[in-house]
């Protein structure tokens, strides 16, 4: 199984910085790796796939990179509405398995 | 507006079953692969099970294998997570999500809480 690690755990920014959260992969997962919010009461929702590629409806100010096992998902300028549970998922292999998640709070 | 919805939840004994159900709409159901994701009290995301579109291809994850089953019904636009032997380690919001293709989940439901306790 592939153990998706994320960091920080708790990451508080004030509205309008910018936001970096990372994830690691125990094994490489090439770019087979997503990124979804989740607002409290919620279902997650579908950020980024492809580790770089918008889903339908994303603002720009998220963007994803990396590949293989290290990623990253960038919040260039936090709204009200970003604070929330981000969490990372690899579906390069089966079991599909996700980070613990980073929550983002207001600073 | 594509929708899934959940039902079937609630409070169960420990040893007890429950079947778990998504009603799809606003997609064409029958081409989607289908997963149960759940998420503890309080806790991260865990992929429960996946299901092919065509109902072919089934994957479970090791904490539920042969205790849980997934399947589908084309016809009715629905899936459904069939649950035995349930243990308090099973409490949790059980999600339907769905993908274009075997990889992220595109659409989310809104989720069902199981809870197993006496």
């Amino acid at each position: 199984e592939i153990v998706m690690t994320q960091s920080p755990a708790t990451l508080s920014v004030s509205p309008g910085e910018r936001a970096t959260l990372s994830c690691r992969a125990s094994q490489s997962v090439s770019s087979n790796l997503a990124w979804y919010q989740q607002k409290p009461g919620q279902a997650p929702r579908l950020l980024i796939y492809g580790a770089s590629t918008w889903a339908t409806g994303i603002p720009a100010r998220f963007s994803g990179s990396g590949s293989g096992t290290e990623f990253t998902l960038t919040i260039s300028s936090l709204q009200s509405e970003d604070f929330a549970v981000y969490y990372c998922q690899q579906y390069n292999n089966w079991p599909r398995t996700f980070g613990q998640g980073t929550k983002v709070e207001i600073k | 507006e594509v929708q899934l919805v959940e039902s079937g939840g609630g409070l169960v004994q420990p040893g007890g079953s429950l079947r778990l159900s998504c009603a799809a709409s606003g997609f064409t159901f029958s081409s989607y692969e289908m997963n149960w994701v759940r998420q503890a009290p309080g806790k991260g995301l865990e992929w429960v099970s996946y299901i092919s579109s065509s109902g072919n291809t089934i994957y479970y994850a090791d904490s539920v294998k042969g205790q849980f089953t997934i399947s589908r019904d084309n016809a009715k636009n629905s899936l459904y997570l069939q649950m035995n032997h349930l243990r308090a380690e099973d409490t949790a919001i059980y999600y339907c999500a769905g993908s274009r293709t075997v990889s992220h989940f595109d659409y989310w439901g809104q989720g069902t809480l199981v809870t197993v306790s006496s």
